[in-house]
């Protein structure tokens, strides 16, 4: 059990073009999923909190605008790079968990963004 | 500042050694503190800990938390190279995980 996904799990795009990536919590609800970014030999850094039926809240220094995130249901959260510039090259990883355990996160495969 | 700090940040051993790793913590309200595997892709979940002092254990590995100094350890022991990883702690915090640098053991046969 506990099963996420995601969706692609590697993209190449242009400069200036918009890319989406989709995660998906395959055997439970999920009412809250995470997304993060990894940088090589780094850490992940929590980019946004995905809320089901509501806002996402970001953290300190990630562009709303530039990084959107779309939770429709309690199985599906998609995050959007807009304009997309070699700088956000990384490693996006969602996460999500079972409603008990909420702190018992679970992530998805990643996906590799490379913007050339 | 909530902080999470893990040490070593590598090592290297070879097969059959055991390893203890330790991750310390700064944070304000503190729920819980959890261990992850990462190798190539995305990480996987190893423990979850939220009282002091009970150990959790799975196969080889075993992970203790110890709320009043503030740190866990994680500990493999009779290692196998397949055991090569970045081993994630993140402390869960009141609505997210707020994880450490890593550390990155490689195993040697």
């Amino acid at each position: 059990g506990a099963v996420v996904s995601q969706h692609p799990s590697r993209v190449i795009c242009k400069s200036g073009t918009s890319v989406k990536i989709e995660c998906r919590s395959l055997d439970f609800q999920a009412t809250t999923m995470f997304w993060y970014r990894q940088f090589p030999k780094q850490s992940l850094m929590l980019m946004a909190t995905s809320n089901e039926g509501s806002k996402a809240t970001y953290e300190q220094g990630v562009e709303k605008d530039k990084f959107l995130i779309n939770h429709a249901s309690l199985t599906l959260s998609t995050l959007t790079v807009t304009s997309a510039h070699p700088e956000d090259s990384s490693f996006y990883i969602c996460s999500a968990g079972p409603g008990t355990g909420f702190y018992e996160q679970y992530f998805g495969p990643g996906t590799r963004l490379t913007v050339t | 500042e909530d902080k999470v700090v893990q040490s070593p940040l590598s090592l290297v051993v070879h097969e059959g050694d055991t390893v203890t790793l330790n991750c310390s913590y700064e944070v304000t309200n503190f729920r819980s503190l959890l261990w992850y595997k990462q190798e190539k892709k995305a990480p996987t979940f190893l423990f979850m800990l939220t009282s002091s002092g009970i150990e959790k254990k799975s196969g080889r590995l075993s992970s203790i938390l110890d709320k009043k100094e503030l740190f866990s350890i994680l500990n493999i022991t009779a290692t196998q190279t397949g055991d090569s990883a970045v081993y994630l702690c993140a402390v869960g915090l009141d609505y997210k995980l707020s994880f450490g640098a890593g550390t990155t053991v490689t195993v040697r046969a």
